[in-house]
């Protein structure tokens, strides 16, 4: 079974580009999470989906940040325009709904974004 | 302030020997549940063991073994036997509350402690 997936690996982009960040879930977790780890320090929440829905995006930093799931499958996190603090790693993660509290999340390989 | 606090930025510990690795949490719910996620050089977080507020026992996974002192708000991580497979990033995370409508509420991270072992 494959596990999570993101796309691309690293992303080096010039202060005030675009880019979109890639999450493909493992198959029927309906549960989506994206987190980021600016170096240095701890991994944060950014937003959950549960399937296409958003359910808590408590976490997004700002509004240069959108991030959607259409079909409530992969999901896209777009950066734009991109700041130098927006550095760092992004981590997806996902699980399956109806799971207890204690279910964990599978997270990917994460991305790794530079603004240069 | 800080949820998860980990102490440790950096551990080094000799194969074959065990390593705790110290984790403190700070939550006013009841109900909380409490990870270990290891990451190696290769950067996928893997899910190492899990401890709930209201399980009596010690977690243990193979070599993994959780010191959860409820009163300190530690969860300590025990590694034993250590091997050079398990030097890499170990996080320590929380989630809080029991979820909404089958939906796990997010994971609240600790900085992260990196352990290498030497042969």
């Amino acid at each position: 079974e494959a596990g999570v997936t993101q796309f691309p690996s690293h992303s080096v982009i010039e202060k005030g580009q675009t880019v979109t960040l890639r999450c493909d879930p493992i198959s029927g977790h309906d549960n989506l999470y994206w987190y980021r780890r600016v170096m240095g320090k701890e991994i944060k929440f950014l937003l959950h989906f549960v399937k296409e829905s958003k359910q808590d995006e408590s976490g997004m930093p700002n509004n240069r940040f959108l991030a959607e799931r259409t079909g409530g499958t992969y999901s896209t996190l777009k950066v734009q325009p991109a700041e130098l603090e927006d550095s760092g790693v992004y981590f997806c993660a996902s699980s399956p709904l109806g799971g207890r509290n204690n279910e964990k999340l599978f997270f990917g390989s994460g991305t790794q974004l530079s603004v240069l | 302030a800080q949820k998860i606090t980990q102490t440790q930025p950096g551990m080094f510990v000799q194969e074959k020997e065990a390593v705790t690795l110290d984790c403190t949490y700070d939550t006013s719910d009841p109900s909380y549940g409490l990870f270990w996620y290891k990451q190696p050089s290769s950067g996928e977080m893997i899910f190492l063991i899990y401890q709930g507020s209201y399980d009596q026992q010690n977690a243990t996974e193979g070599r993994y073994s959780l010191n959860f002192q409820k009163a300190r708000k530690s969860a300590n991580l025990v590694i034993s036997a250590s091997q050079l497979g398990d030097s890499a990033m170990y996080f320590c995370a929380m989630r809080e509350g029991r979820g909404y409508g089958g939906s796990q509420g997010n994971l609240i991270f600790g900085k992260g402690t990196k352990l290498s072992v030497k042969p």
